[in-house]
């Protein structure tokens, strides 16, 4: 079984902060996709990373994909209170690993971000 | 809005109840998912469908049974149901083949006494 364990699972941080979120596995992704949760909604796409070492940018977050492609991180500056929310990571296995069968994604264990006034 | 439908929003229900969770999507996207959150464990796949009349079993299936007769609807039944089915469910869907972005629905919290 390919697990994604995020880190931390909580944090609580002052608006302005700068903060890193982890997400790590012990096995290969072909991509990897980033979603934040807000409380009684589903998760929104924030940004897919495919290739080794790639870096996206989305305003203040900053996303990285491992160039082995068995991690990624994602860093917000300057936090702010909008930011707040759960932050899961989901990796796509690799084709050969489920004969084809690509389309489960394989979500983190989610990173529960406060960002106070 | 074009998305994923899903109800009950909330429900509270006794153990060794029936009871089915509905999710319709409009934007005919083939593959349907269903997931169950949990504090700690993430996002874990119940069931899946690649496309209408097909389904398959995901990480966690057992005590849960799905069907997909077309595109737009994907129900979840629990046939009895279990204190340890207490969970936020979602519903999800992408285009098939694709490794592009799932859209979930907003949850059925469910709570099983």
């Amino acid at each position: 079984t390919q697990l994604l364990e995020q880190s931390p699972q909580f944090l609580s941080i002052q608006e302005g902060e700068n903060l890193t979120v982890y997400c790590n596995s012990s096995s290969v992704f072909s991509s990897l996709q980033w979603y934040r949760q807000e409380p009684g909604e589903g998760p929104v796409l924030l940004v897919t990373v495919v290739t080794g070492g790639e870096v996206k940018k989305l305003k203040r977050l900053t996303f990285q994909f491992g160039d082995a492609r068995k991690d990624s991180s994602l860093h917000i500056t300057a936090a702010q209170p909008g930011d707040t929310g759960l932050y899961l990571c989901a990796g796509v296995p690799p084709r050969v690993n489920y004969g084809g069968a690509t389309n489960k994604l394989i979500f983190g264990t989610g990173t529960l971000l406060a960002v106070q006034p | 809005i074009a998305g994923i439908t899903q109800a009950p929003t909330s429900q509270i229900l006794a153990a060794g109840r029936r009871m089915t969770l509905r999710c319709t999507q409009d934007m005919r996207h083939n593959a349907m998912y269903w997931y169950r959150q949990d504090l700690g464990l993430g996002l874990r796949l119940i069931h899946y469908s690649n496309t209408a009349g097909t389904t398959g079993k995901g990480e966690v299936p057992d005590g849960y049974s799905v069907s997909r007769a077309n595109t737009d609807d994907f129900p979840l039944t629990l046939a009895s149901a279990v204190p340890s089915q207490t969970s936020v469910y979602f519903c999800a869907s992408r285009e098939t083949g694709s490794t592009g972005e799932l859209f979930f629905g907003e949850g059925s919290r469910l709570t099983v006494l």
